[in-house]
């Protein structure tokens, strides 16, 4: 039972450049969920999922996208990153009205 | 919304001391979830302990527990016999029910340094 998985773990990308975070979990879960930590600042949330073939914006969805084909993944992607996009990025699940489980988080360096 | 403040950005004990992190949060809901996590250097966020706020005792997990004063919207962490390993980034958060949609609004952390 791994949990919550990230993949990569470290990411540099130059402006304009697009990419996917992977997130994964093995715990069965319906609600998923992709956060952003910056320096001095809580994490937000950027976008999550309820199941299987469903997305919804969170708190700073601009720049992102977001896809749930599969209930165990969740993708993050970034179509024309922007240094404003450096972050870290974290994935989190959890079944029902309870506590989140969190991945181990992507660092994203974007030039 | 809901908003989460933690007024300590950086703290500061000596090992086998007793520390207490504070955090303050505003809503108008009346059911909802408390949580305080740890972010060591690792990065990765882990879950030290929770508290409905249905529930008046305070939650206890061995040497951490919680005061949660509901009615002040208070909800502090203290850490007994603190040890080195628990040098940390702490951040309180909040969770409302809501049938999938449980978003956590998260302080902005307290950095937890425990001396030797």
């Amino acid at each position: 039972n791994a949990g919550v998985t990230q993949t990569p773990k470290f990411r540099v990308l130059k402006t304009g450049q697009s990419m996917t975070l992977l997130c994964a979990q093995d715990m069965n879960h319906e609600y998923m969920y992709w956060y952003r930590q910056d320096p001095g600042m809580g994490l937000r949330l950027i976008h999550y999922s309820v199941g299987e073939g469903t997305t919804a914006k969170g708190e700073v969805p601009d720049g992102y996208n977001v896809s749930r084909l599969k209930k165990q993944n969740f993708l993050l992607g970034l179509e024309s990153a922007a240094p404003s996009q450096t972050s870290v990025y974290f994935c989190a699940s959890n079944g029902g009205p309870d506590t989140q489980y969190f991945g181990p988080g992507t660092r994203l360096t974007v030039l | 919304a809901q908003t989460v403040t933690q007024s300590q950005p950086e703290m500061s004990v000596q090992e086998a001391e007793t520390v207490t992190l504070s955090c303050t949060y505003d809503t108008s809901e009346s059911n909802y979830y408390l949580f305080w996590y740890k972010q060591p250097p690792s990065r990765q966020m882990i879950l030290v302990i929770r508290q409905e706020a249905y529930k008046q005792q305070n939650a206890t997990e061995n040497r951490f527990s919680v005061n949660f004063q509901k009615a002040a919207k208070s909800f502090s962490l203290k850490i007994s016999d603190s040890q080195l390993g628990d040098t940390a980034m702490y951040f309180c958060a909040f969770m409302k029910p809501n049938f999938g949609n449980e978003k956590l609004t998260f302080g902005t952390g307290t950095r937890l340094t425990i001396i030797p």
